[in-house]
């Protein structure tokens, strides 16, 4: 069974960095790209970026381009989400979400995602 | 950019009851890309819905999804009740709803 298990809740200071872990087990992490998401209180789910866990290419929203860095280390299956320059405006739930299927075919959806990692951004 | 909106923001229904969640784009997209979640507090979203109109892996039949262009429907045939819960709507992968909470009447 596929399972992504995500890093526990931080609370952070502003100016701040973050980094989000996101364990993957039950298939092969190099065959699928995984996105980042986050959802801040009573607002809509954002998307992030990705990153391809076979070559490390990553391509993020342009939102985040300079201050999001997205990693893997294949060697346990995990990848990272480091947010840095952090304000209260990015207190949210992150997520990390594994496409449905292989490049190899059309991507059309996430499933499945990990629990979420509550960010705290508070002074 | 592209904006999904949905409605209603709550809808709130009996257990038994049909509930019809509306998702509308603010330009033509293509329904292959079109996903529908299903979000509990605490719980990560699962997937009910991709391809507009195809159920994933280990969604009840009762859940469907159908629409084109600009407008798209996600159907609960007969509500259970773990199935209220938040539900929202993606064009793959960069635009979310705001979501729909159905709630027990």
């Amino acid at each position: 069974q596929v399972h992504l298990v995500q890093s526990g809740a931080e609370v952070k200071k502003p100016g701040d960095s973050v980094q989000v872990s996101c364990k993957a087990s039950g298939y092969t992490f190099t065959d699928y790209y995984l996105h980042w998401l986050r959802q801040a209180p009573g607002q809509r789910l954002e998307w992030m970026g990705w990153i391809n866990p076979n070559s490390g290419g990553t391509k993020f929203a342009q939102k985040f381009q300079g201050r999001v860095t997205m990693t893997r280390d294949t060697s346990i299956s995990t990848a990272y989400m480091d947010l840095s320059r952090l304000i209260s405006d990015d207190t949210a739930v992150y997520y990390c979400a594994r496409e449905r299927v292989r490049r190899t075919l059309i991507v059309d959806a996430c499933d499945p995602w990990g629990q979420g990692t509550l960010v705290t951004v508070s002074s | 950019e592209l904006v999904l909106t949905q409605s209603p923001g709550t809808l709130s229904l009996s257990p038994g009851e049909r509930a019809t969640l509306s998702c509308r784009a603010s330009q033509s997209v293509s329904s292959t890309f079109l996903a529908w979640y299903q979000q509990k507090p605490g719980q990560a979203p699962r997937l009910l819905i991709y391809g507009a109109s195809i159920r994933a892996t280990g969604i009840p039949d009762r859940f469907s999804g159908s629409g084109s262009g600009t407008d798209f429907t996600l159907t609960i045939s007969r509500l259970e009740p773990e199935d209220f819960a938040v539900y929202c709507c993606q064009q793959y992968p960069t635009a979310f709803g705001q979501g729909t909470k159905l709630e027990i009447k």
